[in-house]
C-alpha cells in the first residue's frame, strides 16, 4: 500500500563522497517535491517537479540536484557533502499543484555524514 | 518566513479533546489553511485544510474564526498516536506559474499523555 516510498531510509556517506537519494511513487501525481529536516527543525523546501519541469528554490545550494527520469521516480544528488549536509531528506508528491491538492510525504531518507 | 503561529507545545489528556490554536493574523482571500502532523521519525501527513467555512474529516475538525485571522484544530478523542508536531500553514491556492508551495513553521509539539 506504499504510496510514496523512500530508499534507502538510513544512508551513511563520507564527506565529499556523492551521494544520491531515490523516491518513487505509485499515485501517478504530477508534481513531486524534495525538502531538508534538520534536527528539530520544520522541513524546508529543496526544489520541486511539475511534470520534467524543475523548480529550484533560491537558496537551495548548487551541491544539490536532483533528476526525474519519469513520472515515478526522482532522485536528490548531493555532489559533494558536507557535515552539515547531514538530515532527513523527505519526498512528497502531489496531484496537481493547482487548487488544493494535499501533498503526500514519504518516511523520509535520514543521511549522515561522517 | 512561516506566516503563521503556534505555541511550541502542548499536552492533552488520552481520550479528551485536544484543541490546537494557530494565528494567521496577515492571511490573505486566496490563501488556505492547511494542517500537517509530523510522528517521530515519519513524513509530514496531511490531516486538513480550509478557507473559510469549518471543515471536517475522520481525523479533525478545523474551526476557522470569521475574520479569518486565526483558527483551530480539534482532534474529538486524542489517543497516544496522536503525539507529534503538528504544523498549521497558510498556503496560496496555486495557480499557473505557482506554485503554491508550502512553508512549515516551528509547529505544536502535542503530547497525549495517558
Amino acid at each position: 500500500d506504499a504510496m510514496v516510498i523512500q530508499n534507502p531510509r538510513y544512508q551513511v556517506t563520507q564527506f565529499g563522497k556523492p551521494v544520491t537519494l531515490s523516491c518513487s511513487q505509485t499515485l501517478n501525481h504530477n508534481v513531486m517535491y524534495w525538502y531538508q529536516q534538520k534536527s528539530s527543525q520544520a522541513p524546508k523546501l529543496l526544489f520541486h517537479y511539475y511534470d520534467k519541469d524543475f523548480n529550484n528554490e533560491a537558496d537551495t545550494p548548487d551541491n544539490f540536484q536532483s533528476r526525474r527520469p519519469n513520472t515515478s521516480f526522482c532522485f536528490l544528488d548531493i555532489r559533494s557533502p558536507g557535515l552539515g549536509d547531514a538530515a532527513m531528506y523527505l519526498c512528497a508528491t502531489s496531484r496537481d499543484p493547482e487548487g488544493s491538492y494535499e501533498q503526500y510525504f514519504g518516511p523520509g531518507t535520514r543521511l549522515t555524514v561522517t | 518566513d512561516a506566516k503563521t503561529t503556534q505555541p511550541p507545545s502542548m499536552d492533552c489528556a488520552e481520550g479528551r479533546a485536544a484543541n490546537l490554536p494557530c494565528n494567521h493574523s496577515t492571511i490573505s482571500g486566496n490563501e488556505y489553511v492547511y494542517w500537517y502532523r509530523q510522528i517521530h521519525s515519519q513524513g509530514p501527513q496531511y490531516i486538513i485544510h480550509g478557507l473559510k467555512n469549518n471543515e471536517t474529516n475522520e481525523m479533525a475538525s478545523l474551526i476557522i474564526t470569521e475574520d479569518r485571522k486565526s483558527s483551530t484544530l480539534i482532534l474529538p478523542h486524542a489517543t497516544l498516536r496522536d503525539t507529534a508536531v503538528y504544523y498549521c500553514i497558510v498556503r496560496p491556492r496555486a495557480r499557473p506559474g505557482s506554485q503554491g508551495n508550502l512553508i512549515f513553521g516551528k509547529g505544536t509539539k502535542l503530547s497525549v499523555k495517558p
